[in-house]
Formats: C-alpha cells, sequence, structure tokens
C-alpha cells in the first residue's frame, strides 16, 4: 500500500458544527501532515507529527485541533469554523528524516463553510 | 521575495512540444522536489532530487546545487500532462517551502 487516503473527499459545514477530516497511511511513516491550499495558492504548513507526537503547529488557531491515535492515523478536528477556512485540506507523510525520502500526499478533503 | 521561484508562472503549448519549468532557489536545501497536481486534485510527487538528473518515462528533472537551479523537462508533451507544476525544497527537518507552481495546458 502506498498511498495516502484521506475522508471524506468533500465537505460542506456550519460554521457553529464539529466535524473531523480523517488521514490513513500504511506504509510505515512516522511523520504525519496537514497541509491547507486555498485556490490558485501553494499548499501551506499547518501541523506535523513525528512518532505520534506533535513537533510543529505553524500557529494554526485552536478551532483546528490535530490528533494522532497512532502511526497510521491522522485526523483534523474542525469547530466553529469561519468561511475562510473554506478551503482545500491535504494530508501528507513521509519518513521523519525526509533527506532522502520524498513526501506522498492524499487527494485532499475539499471543505466549504457556511 | 519568495525562497523558492518558479518560472513560467502559466505556460499555454501544443501537443508534441518539449516544456521547460525552471525553479530557484535562495535557501540552502537538503533535497528540492518536483510535485504535479491536477485541477481540484491531490498532489503526486515526481522527483526529489539532492543533485544530478533524474528521468522518469517523458519526464527529466535536473539540479545545479552551486546554482541553486533546477529544471522539470517534459518530452513529447501531451494534453494530460496539463496540470500545475510545484517545486518545493527542504528547509530544515520536514518542512517544504513551496513555489507558486507553473499552470501547464498542453492543447491538442
Amino acid at each position: 500500500d502506498t498511498e495516502v487516503t484521506q475522508t471524506p473527499k468533500h465537505l460542506v459545514m456550519g460554521m457553529t458544527n464539529k466535524k473531523s477530516l480523517k488521514c490513513e497511511q500504511h506504509m510505515g511513516h512516522r511523520a504525519m501532515y496537514w497541509y491547507k491550499q486555498k485556490a490558485k495558492k501553494p499548499p501551506e504548513l499547518m501541523f506535523v507529527y513525528s512518532y505520534e507526537k506533535l513537533s510543529i503547529n505553524e500557529s494554526v488557531p485552536s478551532r483546528f485541533s490535530p490528533e494522532c491515535p497512532n502511526s497510521s492515523l491522522l485526523n483534523l478536528h474542525l469547530h466553529a469554523l469561519q468561511p475562510e477556512d473554506s478551503a482545500l485540506y491535504l494530508c501528507a507523510s513521509s519518513q521523519v528524516y525526509t533527506e532522502n525520502y520524498g513526501y506522498t500526499f492524499g487527494s485532499g478533503t475539499r471543505l466549504t463553510v457556511v | 521575495k519568495n525562497e523558492v521561484e518558479q518560472s513560467p508562472q502559466n505556460l499555454t503549448a501544443q501537443e508534441g512540444e518539449f516544456i521547460t519549468i525552471n525553479c530557484s532557489y535562495s535557501v540552502g536545501i537538503s533535497a528540492l522536489h518536483w510535485l504535479q497536481q491536477h485541477p481540484g486534485g491531490g498532489i503526486v510527487s515526481l522527483f526529489m532530487l539532492s543533485s544530478g538528473k533524474k528521468k522518469h518515462g517523458r519526464l527529466i528533472a535536473t539540479i545545479n546545487i552551486q546554482e541553486k537551479h533546477s529544471s522539470l523537462h517534459i518530452t513529447a508533451s501531451h494534453p494530460r500532462d496539463s496540470a500545475v507544476y510545484i517545486c518545493a525544497v527542504n528547509k530544515g527537518a520536514q518542512k517544504l517551502v513551496f513555489g507558486q507552481g507553473t499552470r501547464l495546458t498542453i492543447n491538442p
């Protein structure tokens, strides 16, 4: 299995809703990432987990809450989002020491906040 | 000025043409990545380079560490190659710095 699987592919939520995005990989990668991508812009790093511990938080608002329950699974919990949070949310994974290894990206969750 | 600059930003060509996309970076890096993203879709990793040249099918990527420059070439381009091509560099552990992307359109 050489894929990163993200669910759901599309999500529409209200500003008072609570929802979660899920990301799964079975490649033995011990680093997992959340990126946010607005239209026609490059991805922006949000969070990095390394060995299931949060290693990087790029000053993301607390309405986004990441969770890494095990080495294969990464969640992003969403609460009280704003319309400007509408974007493509991409998950990626890699070996922890990335100098000699590439990244594998998921196909993303297209989030719309109404 | 962005740490990773790509050119051109947009490129339209006819099927069969030889395509070159350039990437220059201003920071020390451990590796450079070329990524492909189709409209509305996820990202596919095409190459990771730390030196020299790599080839996969019709795609060729080169890097010149001294000049801090990389190129992605597509030979015999095809409409299915239409996508956004993104150059990204490893800056420190686990941090990718992305270029703005090159939007490639190949017309039949």
